[in-house]
């Protein structure tokens, strides 16, 4: 079935550091891809989407590319600020029925230090 | 810009007992998800609503029902709770079905069962 795959946490990095969260995933047809973020003790908040192959999905300096040959949607930021310190969620929106549903990785907890 | 209403936000059941949560969608949003994320996992699907119908169905115990109204809201009926089903649960809305349509969470419902 339909899955996502994600680097393993905790990352921790400094202030300003570069951000690289690999994210793969295994699905039938070409679904939409997600980057949802949780901060600590909220909700899921879409960060970024791409429906197709090689749509660049970017929001609040994070960027991530379908890529339909390595089956791949990396998470990459610049430059992390402590703010960005949260729980990272790629998924995907399954096609195997005519209502999507959300299938999410296992999350990656990032935190930033000052 | 409206957002996914959860209420209640926060709850304490005992075993055995019952509880509801209520979704509200986004203004004209017509598809309603519910998930369940237990701590420090990721979200699973539970079920889905089209139009007032079930749509999907995920890896919802029996124990739970759900449905959704008129005015598109939906309510989780959760009965004979167990310890297990402490959880953090998230409503999800979108559009048109759902197919190809982002969801938008809402800020999910915390049950606590003792």
């Amino acid at each position: 079935g339909d899955s996502v795959t994600q680097m393993e946490g905790p990352v921790t990095l400094s202030e300003e550091a570069f951000l690289t969260i690999n994210c793969t995933y295994t699905a039938t047809g070409y679904p939409s891809l997600f980057w949802y973020v949780q901060y600590p003790g909220e909700g899921l908040q879409l960060l970024l989407k791409a429906t197709k192959a090689d749509d660049k999905g970017s929001n609040k300096g994070f960027e991530a590319t379908y890529r339909k040959e390595t089956t791949s949607f990396h998470l990459e930021k610049g430059s992390v600020q402590v703010s960005d310190s949260a729980v990272y969620f790629c998924a995907l929106g399954s096609l195997k029925t005519s209502y999507d549903k959300v299938i999410f990785g296992p999350g990656t907890s990032l935190s930033v230090i000052p | 810009a409206a957002g996914v209403i959860q209420s209640p936000r926060h709850l304490i059941k005992e075993k055995r007992e019952t509880a509801t949560l209520k979704c509200y969608p986004i203004p004209r949003h017509d598809t309603v998800y519910w998930y369940q994320q237990g701590p420090g996992q990721d979200p699973q699907f539970l079920i889905s609503f089209y139009e007032k119908m079930q749509s999907d169905k995920g890896s919802i115990p029996d124990r739970f029902s759900a449905q959704q109204f008129s005015d598109y809201h939906s309510e989780l009926n959760m009965s004979s709770l167990e310890l297990g089903d402490s959880a953090l649960y998230f409503c999800a809305s979108s559009s048109s079905g759902g197919l190809g349509e982002t969801q938008y969470f809402g800020p999910g419902t915390r049950l606590l069962v003792l």
